[in-house]
Protein backbone atom coordinates (compact mmCIF):
# COMPACT_ATOMS: atom_id res chain seq x y z
CA UNK A 1 0.00 0.00 0.00
CA UNK A 2 0.53 3.56 -0.47
CA UNK A 3 3.08 4.48 2.52
CA UNK A 4 4.14 8.42 3.41
CA UNK A 5 6.95 8.79 5.55
CA UNK A 6 7.71 12.14 7.52
CA UNK A 7 10.13 12.96 9.94
CA UNK A 8 11.33 13.63 12.47
CA UNK A 9 8.30 12.27 14.71
CA UNK A 10 9.50 14.41 17.44
CA UNK A 11 11.26 17.89 17.85
CA UNK A 12 11.75 20.37 20.95
CA UNK A 13 12.95 23.35 19.80
CA UNK A 14 13.62 26.68 21.32
CA UNK A 15 11.59 30.12 21.11
CA UNK A 16 12.87 31.53 17.89
CA UNK A 17 14.85 28.94 16.33
CA UNK A 18 12.88 27.41 12.85
CA UNK A 19 12.63 23.53 12.07
CA UNK A 20 12.08 21.86 9.19
CA UNK A 21 9.54 18.54 8.71
CA UNK A 22 9.87 16.13 5.74
CA UNK A 23 7.23 14.56 4.03
CA UNK A 24 8.07 11.52 1.65
CA UNK A 25 5.72 9.38 -0.32
CA UNK A 26 7.71 5.91 -0.72
CA UNK A 27 5.87 4.45 -3.19
CA UNK A 28 3.98 6.61 -5.45
CA UNK A 29 4.52 10.07 -6.48
CA UNK A 30 2.31 12.68 -4.96
CA UNK A 31 2.07 16.17 -7.28
CA UNK A 32 -0.22 16.75 -4.44
CA UNK A 33 0.33 17.03 -0.61
CA UNK A 34 -1.61 18.29 2.08
CA UNK A 35 -0.54 19.89 5.62
CA UNK A 36 -2.60 19.42 8.35
CA UNK A 37 -2.08 20.74 12.28
CA UNK A 38 -3.51 19.30 15.08
CA UNK A 39 -4.33 20.49 17.97
CA UNK A 40 -4.63 18.50 21.58
CA UNK A 41 -7.97 16.49 21.03
CA UNK A 42 -9.28 18.79 18.14
CA UNK A 43 -9.88 17.86 14.62
CA UNK A 44 -7.08 18.24 12.00
CA UNK A 45 -7.21 21.82 10.30
CA UNK A 46 -5.75 21.97 6.73
CA UNK A 47 -2.78 24.28 6.60
CA UNK A 48 -1.91 24.31 2.70
CA UNK A 49 -2.00 22.38 0.33
CA UNK A 50 1.69 21.51 -1.20
CA UNK A 51 2.09 21.33 -5.02
CA UNK A 52 4.87 20.02 -7.01
CA UNK A 53 6.83 22.93 -9.14
CA UNK A 54 4.89 25.68 -7.58
CA UNK A 55 3.51 27.86 -4.62
CA UNK A 56 1.80 26.15 -2.20
CA UNK A 57 -2.30 27.09 -1.69
CA UNK A 58 -2.72 28.19 2.05
CA UNK A 59 -5.82 28.45 3.74
CA UNK A 60 -7.27 31.45 5.42
CA UNK A 61 -5.46 31.93 8.81
CA UNK A 62 -2.65 30.75 7.80
CA UNK A 63 0.50 32.54 7.52
CA UNK A 64 2.73 31.61 4.66
CA UNK A 65 5.84 33.55 5.70
CA UNK A 66 6.04 31.55 8.80
CA UNK A 67 4.97 27.79 7.51
CA UNK A 68 7.11 27.86 4.77
CA UNK A 69 6.30 25.03 1.96
CA UNK A 70 8.53 23.70 -0.32
CA UNK A 71 7.23 20.55 -2.59
CA UNK A 72 10.83 20.01 -4.98
CA UNK A 73 10.28 17.04 -6.46
CA UNK A 74 7.44 14.39 -7.13
CA UNK A 75 8.21 12.62 -3.61
CA UNK A 76 9.21 15.45 -1.27
CA UNK A 77 7.36 18.08 0.62
CA UNK A 78 8.89 20.11 3.46
CA UNK A 79 7.50 21.92 6.06
CA UNK A 80 9.81 24.55 8.01
CA UNK A 81 8.18 26.61 10.83
CA UNK A 82 10.09 30.03 11.53
CA UNK A 83 10.85 31.49 14.15
CA UNK A 84 8.89 29.59 16.60
CA UNK A 85 6.84 30.42 18.92
CA UNK A 86 5.56 28.18 22.34
CA UNK A 87 1.72 28.97 20.40
CA UNK A 88 3.07 26.88 17.20
CA UNK A 89 3.41 23.61 19.30
CA UNK A 90 1.31 21.13 17.75
CA UNK A 91 1.02 18.50 16.02
CA UNK A 92 1.54 18.26 12.19
CA UNK A 93 0.88 15.83 9.59
CA UNK A 94 1.44 15.70 6.38
CA UNK A 95 -0.51 13.64 3.45
CA UNK A 96 -1.01 12.90 0.34
CA UNK A 97 -2.83 10.57 -2.50
CA UNK A 98 -2.06 8.01 -4.54
CA UNK A 99 -4.87 8.12 -6.99
CA UNK A 100 -7.97 10.54 -8.01
CA UNK A 101 -8.41 13.49 -6.14
CA UNK A 102 -11.79 11.52 -4.59
CA UNK A 103 -9.43 8.76 -3.40
CA UNK A 104 -8.37 8.49 0.05
CA UNK A 105 -5.41 10.40 1.88
CA UNK A 106 -2.45 8.37 3.63
CA UNK A 107 -0.74 9.84 6.08
CA UNK A 108 2.77 10.48 7.60
CA UNK A 109 3.13 9.48 11.43
CA UNK A 110 2.76 13.07 11.95
CA UNK A 111 5.26 15.56 13.83
CA UNK A 112 4.91 16.34 17.52
CA UNK A 113 6.23 20.06 17.76
CA UNK A 114 7.26 21.15 21.01
CA UNK A 115 8.32 24.68 21.06
CA UNK A 116 9.93 25.99 24.71
CA UNK B 1 -16.29 26.86 3.08
CA UNK B 2 -18.14 22.83 3.16
CA UNK B 3 -18.22 21.91 6.85
CA UNK B 4 -18.88 18.33 7.81
CA UNK B 5 -20.44 18.27 11.25
CA UNK B 6 -19.92 14.82 13.85
CA UNK B 7 -21.49 14.14 16.46
CA UNK B 8 -21.20 13.17 19.30
CA UNK B 9 -17.77 14.56 20.67
CA UNK B 10 -16.99 11.75 22.88
CA UNK B 11 -18.40 8.46 23.70
CA UNK B 12 -17.29 5.76 26.39
CA UNK B 13 -18.85 2.61 26.36
CA UNK B 14 -18.45 -0.58 28.18
CA UNK B 15 -16.83 -3.27 25.99
CA UNK B 16 -19.54 -5.35 24.23
CA UNK B 17 -22.13 -2.58 23.70
CA UNK B 18 -22.80 -1.01 20.38
CA UNK B 19 -21.24 2.83 19.17
CA UNK B 20 -21.85 5.01 16.58
CA UNK B 21 -20.81 8.32 15.45
CA UNK B 22 -23.06 10.30 13.05
CA UNK B 23 -21.54 13.14 10.10
CA UNK B 24 -23.76 15.53 8.49
CA UNK B 25 -23.33 17.93 5.82
CA UNK B 26 -25.74 21.12 4.73
CA UNK B 27 -24.66 20.30 1.02
CA UNK B 28 -24.84 17.11 -0.89
CA UNK B 29 -21.56 14.87 -0.70
CA UNK B 30 -19.80 13.98 -3.89
CA UNK B 31 -18.42 11.07 -1.70
CA UNK B 32 -17.63 10.75 1.98
CA UNK B 33 -14.63 9.30 3.95
CA UNK B 34 -14.19 7.94 6.77
CA UNK B 35 -10.82 7.77 9.34
CA UNK B 36 -9.49 6.31 12.64
CA UNK B 37 -6.52 7.67 14.79
CA UNK B 38 -5.49 5.76 17.47
CA UNK B 39 -4.07 8.06 20.36
CA UNK B 40 -0.57 9.21 19.51
CA UNK B 41 -1.34 7.77 16.15
CA UNK B 42 -1.79 9.38 12.70
CA UNK B 43 -5.39 9.07 10.68
CA UNK B 44 -5.98 5.74 8.89
CA UNK B 45 -8.58 5.35 6.16
CA UNK B 46 -11.16 3.12 6.72
CA UNK B 47 -13.51 3.45 4.09
CA UNK B 48 -14.83 5.06 1.54
CA UNK B 49 -18.58 5.43 0.28
CA UNK B 50 -19.48 7.29 -2.66
CA UNK B 51 -23.22 5.63 -3.71
CA UNK B 52 -26.67 7.45 -2.64
CA UNK B 53 -27.90 4.94 0.24
CA UNK B 54 -24.83 2.62 0.47
CA UNK B 55 -24.10 0.66 3.12
CA UNK B 56 -20.22 -1.72 3.42
CA UNK B 57 -19.15 -3.39 6.31
CA UNK B 58 -16.38 -3.88 7.79
CA UNK B 59 -16.54 -6.69 10.43
CA UNK B 60 -17.94 -5.46 13.35
CA UNK B 61 -18.21 -2.21 11.12
CA UNK B 62 -21.11 -0.74 9.38
CA UNK B 63 -21.01 1.98 7.18
CA UNK B 64 -23.52 4.19 5.46
CA UNK B 65 -24.07 6.66 2.90
CA UNK B 66 -27.74 8.62 3.06
CA UNK B 67 -30.29 8.41 0.40
CA UNK B 68 -29.80 11.96 0.04
CA UNK B 69 -25.63 12.02 0.33
CA UNK B 70 -25.80 14.45 3.15
CA UNK B 71 -25.17 12.46 5.80
CA UNK B 72 -23.24 9.40 7.03
CA UNK B 73 -22.72 6.63 9.69
CA UNK B 74 -20.21 4.78 11.63
CA UNK B 75 -21.88 1.89 13.85
CA UNK B 76 -19.51 -0.50 16.07
CA UNK B 77 -21.40 -3.91 16.85
CA UNK B 78 -20.27 -5.45 20.43
CA UNK B 79 -17.15 -2.93 20.89
CA UNK B 80 -13.44 -3.98 22.42
CA UNK B 81 -10.26 -2.08 23.43
CA UNK B 82 -9.35 -2.30 20.48
CA UNK B 83 -11.51 -0.23 19.25
CA UNK B 84 -10.23 3.19 21.02
CA UNK B 85 -9.53 6.00 19.05
CA UNK B 86 -11.00 8.81 17.29
CA UNK B 87 -13.32 8.44 14.30
CA UNK B 88 -13.42 11.06 11.81
CA UNK B 89 -15.70 11.42 8.68
CA UNK B 90 -13.73 13.58 5.80
CA UNK B 91 -15.33 14.75 2.42
CA UNK B 92 -14.14 16.76 -0.42
CA UNK B 93 -14.58 20.26 -0.35
CA UNK B 94 -16.79 21.42 -3.07
CA UNK B 95 -15.16 21.76 -6.34
CA UNK B 96 -11.93 21.40 -4.85
CA UNK B 97 -9.21 18.38 -3.92
CA UNK B 98 -9.01 19.90 -0.21
CA UNK B 99 -9.93 16.87 2.08
CA UNK B 100 -12.49 18.88 5.11
CA UNK B 101 -12.70 16.71 8.16
CA UNK B 102 -15.54 16.18 10.55
CA UNK B 103 -14.53 17.16 14.36
CA UNK B 104 -14.32 13.52 15.34
CA UNK B 105 -15.69 10.79 17.75
CA UNK B 106 -13.48 9.93 20.38
CA UNK B 107 -14.40 6.75 21.46
CA UNK B 108 -13.17 5.21 25.05
CA UNK B 109 -13.82 1.68 26.33
CA UNK B 110 -13.91 0.49 29.58
CA UNK B 111 -13.20 -3.10 29.45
Amino acid sequence: GAVVSQHPSRVICKSGTSVKIECRSLDFQATTMFWYRQFPKQSLMLMATSNEGSKATYEQGVEKDKFLINHASLTLSTLTVTSAHPEDSSFYICSARSGQIDSPLHFGNGTRLTVT
Amino acid sequence: GQQVMQIPQYQHVQEGEDFTTYCNSSTTLSNIQWYKQRPGGHPVFLIQLVKSGEVKKQKRLTFQFGEAKKNSSLHITATQTTDVGTYFCAALQGGSEKLVFGKGTKLTVNP
